[in-house]
């Protein structure tokens, strides 16, 4: 099953611009991520924010946490092209899940 | 390093073929997952190993079988496949089962014919 729902499921933006991805979950978390895949080939992990966490940066990426509303987004800045790629949130039930449960994902398009 | 690999990048087999995937990582990490991806699709959970033992099977046809012979070493061994498992396989592996970021590989584009 699909714990996490992103928001919008495709998006494309001009170079330079900020892409916004929202994230929406259904059971109580200790930890959610977001990943990036480039077509066809494996994730590669982005930024991990825990549930005790309402924000944290990484380089161009902003991730928020509103655990009341099940909701995340990720926000990257100053978009390039090699961002283009599809982007997953990901998340470990509370309670020691050994199973990491992936939204529906987004696929980003910068347009140079 | 941080690199998980697997092998091979592609496979065409037939449904009465037999054949293995393999995945190698050598950052000392306890868990390992396999996990099938349909086009334009998020991955599917097939597998989870915690200290080289099975811990989660998700309900997995028994064409599909894992093994895990050490700790860096997780192989997919597949057997009477349907075409509609044609899929990309990802194996991942993180430090412990709880919790972690995993670590993907390239995943073994498979078709099966």
């Amino acid at each position: 099953s699909q714990q996490g729902e992103e928001d919008p499921q495709a998006l494309s933006i001009q170079e330079g611009e900020n892409a916004t991805m929202n994230c929406s979950y259904k059971t109580s978390i200790n930890n959610l991520q977001w990943y990036r895949q480039n077509s066809g080939r494996g994730l590669v992990h982005l930024i991990l924010i825990r549930s005790n966490e309402r924000e944290k940066h990484s380089g161009r990426l902003r991730v928020t946490l509103d655990t009341s509303k099940k909701s995340s987004s990720l926000l990257i800045t100053a978009s390039r092209a090699a961002d283009t790629a599809s982007y997953f949130c990901a998340t470990y039930s509370q309670g020691g899940s050994e199973k990491l449960v992936f939204g529906k994902g987004m696929k980003l398009t910068v347009n140079p | 390093d941080t690199e998980v690999t697997q092998t091979p990048k592609h496979l065409v087999m037939g449904m009465t073929n037999k054949k293995s995937l393999k995945c190698e990582q050598h950052m000392g990490h306890r868990a390992m997952y396999w996990y099938k991806q349909k086009a334009k699709k998020p991955p599917e959970l097939m597998f989870v190993y915690s200290y080289e033992k099975l811990s989660i099977n998700e309900s997995v046809p028994s064409r599909f079988s894992p093994e895990c012979p050490n700790s860096s070493l997780l192989n997919l061994h597949l057997h009477a496949l349907q075409p509609e498992d044609s899929a990309l396989y990802l194996c991942a592996s993180s430090q412990d089962p709880r919790s972690n970021i995993q670590y993907f590989g390239a995943g073994t584009r498979l078709s099966v014919l």
